[in-house]
């Protein structure tokens, strides 16, 4: 599995820009990096996900580096509700069909006033 | 639009004590269906995956077992509870397709004593 590596936490000012790394080094040519996140005591919840360009929704941006082993997670206008752990993952095929989304233990990100 | 729904949303067992958590899925046919343990402080970690009726693929050896009597339910159970099993456990569906996004449910959260 291409494993993903992310600082455990992060300190954003609210109103400003949110910039979460992540490193996925190991990742293959057509493997999807996705992100989550999850609030305290929630399920997670999807935000975006990407292959090659960059992506951007009502959400968030993604910037996927042109080498692929790295990407970036952009919150334009962090607020105190995007505070939460956020997981970058490589999506991985499963051994009977689907596919497994291997969470690791992600990005505290903590939106302060 | 689809739901999904997972119960309850706590639950207290002691050890050695039986165990059914319950998900079910709504607005959506064949979906693929995932149950997830999340301990405290950590990542979440993928239990058991179904791409079918019957069909039930498990990641890692442990005290717990899955079912899928229905197209959308899936159960989770344990014969006789482990303090280990301690956790939040989250069921998920995947619609497949070229955005494969995972939806969460709300969690259980599991406490064996």
């Amino acid at each position: 599995d291409a494993k993903t590596t992310q600082p455990p936490s992060m300190d954003c000012a609210e109103g400003r820009a949110a910039n979460l790394p992540c490193n996925h080094s190991t990742i293959s040519g057509n493997e999807y990096v996705y992100w989550y996140r999850q609030i305290h005591s929630q399920g997670p919840q999807y935000i975006i996900h990407g292959l090659k360009n960059n992506e951007t929704n009502e959400m968030a941006s993604l910037i996927i580096t042109e080498d692929r082993k790295s990407s970036t997670l952009i919150l334009p206008h962090a607020t105190l509700r995007d505070t939460a752990v956020y997981y970058c993952i490589v999506r991985v095929g499963l051994r009977r069909g689907g596919n497994k989304l291997t969470f690791g233990t992600g990005t505290q990100l903590k939106v302060e006033l | 639009s689809q739901t999904i729904h997972q119960w309850p949303a706590t639950l207290v067992q002691p050890v050695g004590s039986p165990l059914s958590l319950e998900c079910t899925v709504e607005g959506t046919s064949n979906p693929n269906l995932y149950w997830y343990r999340q301990a405290a402080g950590r990542g979440l970690q993928l239990l058991f995956y179904s791409v079918g009726i019957g069909q039930i693929s498990s990641e890692v050896p442990q005290n717990l077992s899955a079912s899928r009597p229905q197209d959308r339910q899936f159960i989770l159970s344990s014969k006789k509870l482990l303090l280990s099993d301690s956790g939040f456990y989250l069921c998920a569906w995947r619609r497949t397709g070229s955005s494969e996004k995972l939806f969460f449910g709300s969690g259980t959260q599991l406490s064996v004593l």
